[in-house]
């Protein structure tokens, strides 16, 4: 059972336009969402995240957008630059410490000049 | 800082051999965790070290066996693994944020770089 979804397993947009990449889930008591950037053979790097209670969350060219009522998150970046070319996994966690991260499986996002 | 560090960077042994995975951070994170990576698949959790002490283990086979000598290291010892052990290891560490949610404080992982592992 796949509780965190990417319907979207790769997104192509040119360098300047804004990025929007979608993520769905299904467990209600899911607290935490975090989204993370990850190149080829390499670690998972943290970029933005947003709790529950918020709905939205900025940092720089990076805004998390949360609908707790369609369970649905949505990364946009803008502008897009050809550096953002990456696979990109959200993620979600409940309230326990530690907890478990369920990963989505990830939207290849490609930006083209 | 929010860095986690792991060596080797690759690592290529045979189905006999015995190695170690090492991981270190220095963030003061009292959990720390190990995941496995295929391609083009999202990360597993394999096992979570909460103040060092084992707390979650995902049913992982035990030709891998973790260790937390102390806060600050964590390893993933080899022993007799297949080929399809092949993959990308990981590790993260993780603290409780400031940030507050429905029901408590929430936490971020932090990844090291990996360690790509070959089994032949």
């Amino acid at each position: 059972d796949q509780q965190v979804k990417q319907n979207s397993p790769s997104l192509s947009v040119q360098e300047g336009r804004i990025s929007i990449l979608n993520c769905d889930y299904t467990n209600s008591m899911f607290d935490y969402f975090l989204w993370y950037k990850k190149y080829p053979a390499e670690g998972p790097t943290f970029l933005i995240s947003i709790s529950s209670i918020k709905d939205k969350n900025e940092d720089g060219r990076f805004t998390v957008f949360l609908n707790k009522s369609a369970k649905h998150l949505s990364l946009h970046i803008v502008p897009s630059q050809p550096g953002d070319s990456a696979v990109y996994f959200c993620a979600a966690s409940g309230y326990l410490f530690p907890d478990k991260l369920i990963f989505g499986t990830g939207t290849r996002l490609q930006v083209f000049p | 800082d929010t860095e986690v560090t792991q060596t080797p960077k690759h690592l290529v042994m045979g189905m006999t051999n015995k190695k170690s995975l090492k991981c270190e951070q220095h963030m003061g994170h009292r959990a720390m965790y190990w995941y496995k990576q295929k391609a083009k698949k999202p990360p597993e959790l394999m096992f979570v070290y909460s103040y060092e002490k084992l707390s979650i283990n995902e049913s992982v086979p035990s030709r891998f066996s973790p260790e937390c000598p102390n806060s600050s290291l964590l390893n993933l010892h080899l022993h007799a693994l297949q080929p399809e052990d092949s993959a990308l290891y990981l590790c993260a560490s993780s603290s409780k944020s400031g940030t507050s949610g429905t029901y408590g404080y929430q936490e971020t992982q932090y990844f090291g770089p990996g360690t790509r592992l070959l089994v032949l």
